[in-house]
């Protein structure tokens, strides 16, 4: 109950196109939904969070999309570029539990 | 505002040893966790420190233990090291006012158990 699963583990992509990562989740608990970015050699980094109060939260080219009633959530990036090559992670965290549960990582390359 | 700072960068540790790893909250932040990275098993969490309690912990063994002093700094310790625990540790810290507010990484201590 307390895992986060994420899909694909790796993703290739055009340079305009749009990239997809999913993540579902089992614990109805949790209440807050952030996804972040990780470059080689450096800590992940904050990209956009989301409330499971709304559906849809867009940030730039950065978008969450939120089912609570499947429970899943994806991050989409429009006209992805080269410099979005990354590993991406969702996570999700209980409002009382304190701690963030990650996804396993998407690693994103975003050919030119 | 300067980041978050973890010290060492690299370190390299034969099985058996023990280590300290350090943190640097960001200024007036009191909140420090500690993740533990690797290929396999992804971010895990160890535990959380504000105000010098621990507040959360993970499902990590007694080998690993933290502290935080008076000023927010964090230390993470591994004794008995073993190869397993071969990974990036990561500290991030927060405000400390809020249990949805933001997470902020540092770049992480790569360590290598041989």
């Amino acid at each position: 109950q307390q895992q986060v699963k994420q899909s694909p583990q790796s993703l290739i992509v055009q340079k305009g196109g749009i990239s997809i990562i999913n993540c579902a989740y089992e614990n109805t608990a949790f209440d807050y939904f952030p996804w972040y970015q990780q470059f080689p050699g450096k800590g992940p980094a904050l990209l956009i969070a989301i409330r499971p109060d709304v559906s849809e939260k867009k940030e730039g080219r950065f978008t969450i999309s939120f089912n609570k009633s499947a429970k899943q959530f994806s991050l989409h990036i429009m006209d992805s570029q080269p410099g979005d090559s990354a590993t991406y992670f969702c996570a999700a965290r209980r409002n009382q539990g304190g701690k963030l549960i990650f996804g396993q990582g998407t690693e994103l390359s975003v050919k030119p | 505002k300067a980041g978050v700072t973890q010290t060492p960068r690299y370190l390299i540790k034969t099985r058996g040893q023990q280590v300290t790893l350090s943190c640097s909250p960001i200024s007036g932040h009191r909140s420090v966790s500690w993740y533990q990275q690797t290929p396999g098993q992804g971010l895990q969490f160890l535990f959380e420190y504000f105000s010098e309690t621990q507040r959360n912990k993970g499902n990590f063994p007694g080998r690993f233990s933290g502290r935080q002093f008076s000023n927010s700094r964090s230390e993470m310790n591994v004794s008995t090291l073993e190869l397993g625990d071969s990974a990036l540790y990561l500290c991030a810290s927060s405000p400390g006012g809020s249990t949805n507010e933001k997470l902020f990484f540092g770049s992480g201590t790569q360590l290598s158990v041989l």
